[in-house]
């Protein structure tokens, strides 16, 4: 199975919204509505900040949002604080009973 | 607060078995859930390895399933992996973690460096 396609990286000033895709197939992302998304800071085990496509775990901040068109999934920060640079996984289950994770997206704070 | 805690040798020669296990605790391991191997080269991105439920049906990525066993001991509130053959792209960060079903990985070990060098 191939990773999903995110991009390197994806940079923002404080208080700006960014958005980073997932692109997959429609054995995967396109095909169920079981894609979660992880923050990792360095040398941390990954967080997960979204599952369903578009669920909060409690206790994750509302400006994470999740949604997904067709094989592409997306996460959306908005108010970009600096605490948010850190690196962010997207994950889907396939339909070979697996789970596939995404390339990874470094998000850099200006 | 659920706990998962990785455990096994750092450094592993090549050709030979990398075995770790993740011990739960605080809860049950015996529940509806599942409890997943994920890995991490330094300086490089997640890759799932694979999952097993209590009951021990298990499911593994293709690209490596013909290396990895993962095996469940609900006495111990323990799941284990194996990985035969090993080489020296097998050095990563190996976490253990428990997903709710399709919906993600909500509790993490804290990772466990496995080198494979001679």
């Amino acid at each position: 199975q191939s990773a999903l396609t995110q991009p390197a990286s994806v940079s923002g000033s404080p208080g700006q919204s960014i958005t980073i895709s997932c692109t997959g197939t429609s054995s995967d992302v396109g095909g169920y509505n079981y894609v979660s998304w992880y923050q990792q800071h360095p040398g941390k085990a990954p967080k997960l900040i979204i599952h369903d496509v578009s669920n909060r775990p409690s206790g994750v901040s509302n400006r994470f949002s999740g949604s997904k068109s067709a094989n592409t999934a997306s996460l959306t920060i908005s108010g970009l604080q600096a605490e948010d640079e850190a690196d962010y996984y997207c994950n889907s289950y396939t339909s070979s009973d697996t789970y596939v994770f995404g390339t990874g997206t470094k998000v850099t704070v200006l | 607060q659920l706990h998962l805690q990785e455990s096994g040798p750092g450094l592993v020669k090549p050709s030979e078995t990398l075995s770790l296990t993740c011990t739960v605790s605080a809860g049950s391991i015996s529940s509806s859930f599942f409890w997943d191997w994920i890995r991490q080269p330094p300086g490089k991105g997640l890759e799932w390895i694979g999952s097993t439920s209590y009951s021990g049906t298990t499911y593994y990525n293709p690209s490596l399933r013909s290396r990895v066993t993962i095996s469940v001991d609900t006495s111990k509130n323990q799941f284990s992996l194996k990985l035969n053959s090993v080489t020296a792209a097998d050095t990563a960060v190996y976490y253990c973690a428990r997903r709710v079903g399709g919906s993600g990985s909500d509790y993490w070990g804290q990772g466990t460096l496995v080198t494979v060098s001679s």
